[in-house]
Order: structure tokens, then sequence, then C-alpha cells
């Protein structure tokens, strides 16, 4: 149970698009989502609380006009990189919390994909 | 907010050594404590985690201590073995489902023949 997949895997594109990254929950249902970015040999470092039917929560510093954010349902929440440069080329991966599990605090990664702005 | 500090940064054990990875916190609130691993291009991995109300949790190779005193809790990785190479990180958090994890920087374990 509580599995996390992220589509797609792998991206690359031209600099000046948009990408969108989507998270799903296949086993549960996630009022909440967290998207992270994490550079090469790095930590990962939360940009963002997704919150099912209500605007996303934004870490400081990250722009919500650039990664824009929509969980429009209670299995999938997607993040757009707007207008891409190759500084936004990193690893991003969500993560999910099953509320209807005994371990509410656990939460559950996505497989990661990893973006590549030429 | 929460900081998370975790040292070493890497650690080389030879295989049947143990390894102990620690970590400090700086917000007394935050009472929740899991461990993940991350092997190179995967998502991460749960693979203990501690609540403030327990001092030490077992499991098989794995333990985890907590000093909520003095805000550090330590991963200890007992009969080392080549495939427990990867990155662990330690993070901490409130508990409930919309508190935000804050992770350490890392420590990436190398177990050698």
């Amino acid at each position: 149970g509580a599995v996390v997949s992220q589509h797609p895997s792998r991206v690359i594109c031209k600099s000046g698009t948009s990408v969108k990254i989507e998270c799903r929950s296949l086993d549960f249902q996630a009022t909440t989502m967290f998207w992270y970015r994490q550079f090469p040999k790095q930590s990962l470092m939360l940009m963002a609380t997704s919150n099912e039917g209500s605007k996303a929560t934004y870490e400081q510093g990250v722009e919500k006009d650039k990664f824009l954010i929509n969980h429009a349902s209670l299995t999938l929440s997607t993040l757009t990189v707007t207008s891409a440069h190759p500084e936004d080329s990193s690893f991003y991966i969500c993560s999910a919390r099953d509320p209807s599990g005994g371990r509410l605090e656990t939460q559950y990664f996505g497989p990661g994909t990893r973006l590549l702005v030429l | 907010g929460e900081n998370v500090e975790q040292h070493p940064s890497t650690l080389s054990v030879q295989e049947g050594d143990s390894a102990v990875i620690k970590c400090t916190y700086s917000d007394s609130a935050s009472n929740y404590f899991p461990w993940y691993k991350q092997e190179l291009g995967k998502r991460p991995q749960l693979i203990i985690d501690i609540r403030s109300n327990v001092g030490e949790k077992k499991d098989q190779r794995i333990a985890v201590t907590l000093n909520k005193t003095a805000k550090h809790f330590s991963l200890h990785i007992t009969e080392t073995q080549p495939e427990d190479s990867a990155v662990y990180f330690c993070a901490a958090s409130l508990t409930g489902t919309a508190s935000k994890l804050t992770f350490g920087t890392g420590t990436r374990l190398q177990v050698m023949l």
C-alpha cells in the first residue's frame, strides 16, 4: 500500500517551454501532497505543499507564478514549471501522506522526475 | 522555522562494522523524526522513524535513538552490508498530515568489502 507514482520520469525540454509533472497516489487518497526539488548531491528542499481543492502553500523563495501547482483531485497533484530555464534543471520529487493508514506522519515519495532544460 | 543538521557528510566503513549518523534539530516542538535511504537516482525510502514519546526504536540491524533534551537523534546500522551503501537523510516535523518535513543535508555511506 501507499504507493506514489510520478510521470514523466525524465524530460528534456528547450529553454522557455513549460513542463508539467504529475504526481499520483495509487492506492489511497491524499488531501495533501508535497513537492521537493533536489540538486545533485544535495538534500531535498521543500518547494510547496499542495492542498486538494485549495491553493498551494509555497516555501519562501519559491516563485508561485513559475511553479504552478494544481491539486484537483484526491489522487492527483501537478507541478508545472513555466518558462523553464537551464537553472531549473533538477530532480523533482513529490510525496504524500496516507491519512487512512495508522502512520499519519509518514511521507511516501514518488520516483522523481529528472528535468533537463537545454 | 525548523533547522536540521546532519553529520558526517560522508562515512566509509568496512563490511560488518557499525555506522552511526547523527542529527540535531532546532525546534523543540518537533515530535516526529524519520530516516530515509536514497540510492542514486531513486526515491527516498523510509527505513525507520521515531516519535518523541519514545527514546529508542529498533528494527533488525537498524536502530534510532532520540534525546529530546539535547534535541538530537541518531541512526545506528549494525553489521553493515554492501547494499547499505546509499545516502541517508534524517528529517524532523510535527505530527499531523499537513506538517512538513525538514531534511538534514544527508550522509553518503559507503560499505567497503
